[in-house]
């Protein structure tokens, strides 16, 4: 089954330990990307992936940081997580640009307190 | 920044009605889409129109684009309980090759 899928879904952290949410794709898409989903702020891109080894900021990269040394993986890191990182953040990959059909993961719930 | 915005914010219909949601964006775009998210869920891709078509149709759902309004519509036609559901544009600017996504219609459907 095609699928986008995220790892844990369901996070509660405490601030400044450092933490990892994995993606996995299993469609051979080029492009992948996370965002994030706050009440009243509607999807926000945080960073994507063109390819293996090329990455780029989006709209809130601050605090966040991603690799891509695999094509079907593009683990999420927050180095030292603060309390206004709280938020559901969502993975998404599409066959070669940010413009096709996305297709998303289920979602990672954060609560960093 | 955001470049689409949904309307209404929220609306809440019987089983069997036809529900609207408007779409409206700032700049020229290539594309635009909407998505589905249950609540709590990933989105889900519906349906893409492009620049240059004006009208498009995938079961229940329409859609339709006028470019020179910069504004898009999406309609369900006898609405089902299980369409409750957050609805969402998508747009992807001439500019650019990334999505930019509303904040969302809230669709309720009551049984």
């Amino acid at each position: 089954e095609a699928q986008v899928t995220q790892n844990p879904r369901y996070l509660i952290t405490v601030t400044g330990k450092k933490l990892t949410v994995t993606c996995s794709q299993n469609m051979n898409h080029e492009y992948m990307s996370w965002y994030r989903q706050d009440p009243g702020l509607g999807l926000r891109q945080i960073y994507y992936s063109m390819n293996v080894e090329v990455t780029d900021k989006g709209d809130v990269p601050e605090g966040y940081k991603v690799s891509r040394k695999e094509k079907r993986n593009f683990p999420l890191i927050l180095e030292s997580p603060s309390p206004n990182q709280t938020s559901l953040y969502f993975c998404a990959s599409s066959l070669l640009t940010g413009a096709d059909e996305q297709y998303f993961g289920p979602g990672t719930r954060l609560t960093v307190t | 920044s955001q470049q689409g915005e949904e309307d209404p914010q929220a609306l809440s219909i019987q089983e069997g009605e036809n529900a609207t949601m408007n779409c409206s964006y700032k700049t020229s775009i290539n594309n635009l889409q909407w998505y589905r998210q249950n609540s709590g869920r990933g989105l889900v891709h519906l349906i893409l129109i492009r620049s240059n078509e004006r009208e498009k149709h995938s079961g229940r759902l329409r859609v339709t684009l006028d470019t020179s309004k910069k504004s898009s519509s999406l309609l369900i036609t006898a609405s089902r309980a299980a369409d409750t559901a957050s609805y969402f544009c998508a747009t992807e600017e001439t500019s650019g090759s990334r999505l930019t996504f509303g904040e969302g219609t809230q669709l309720t459907v009551n049984p």
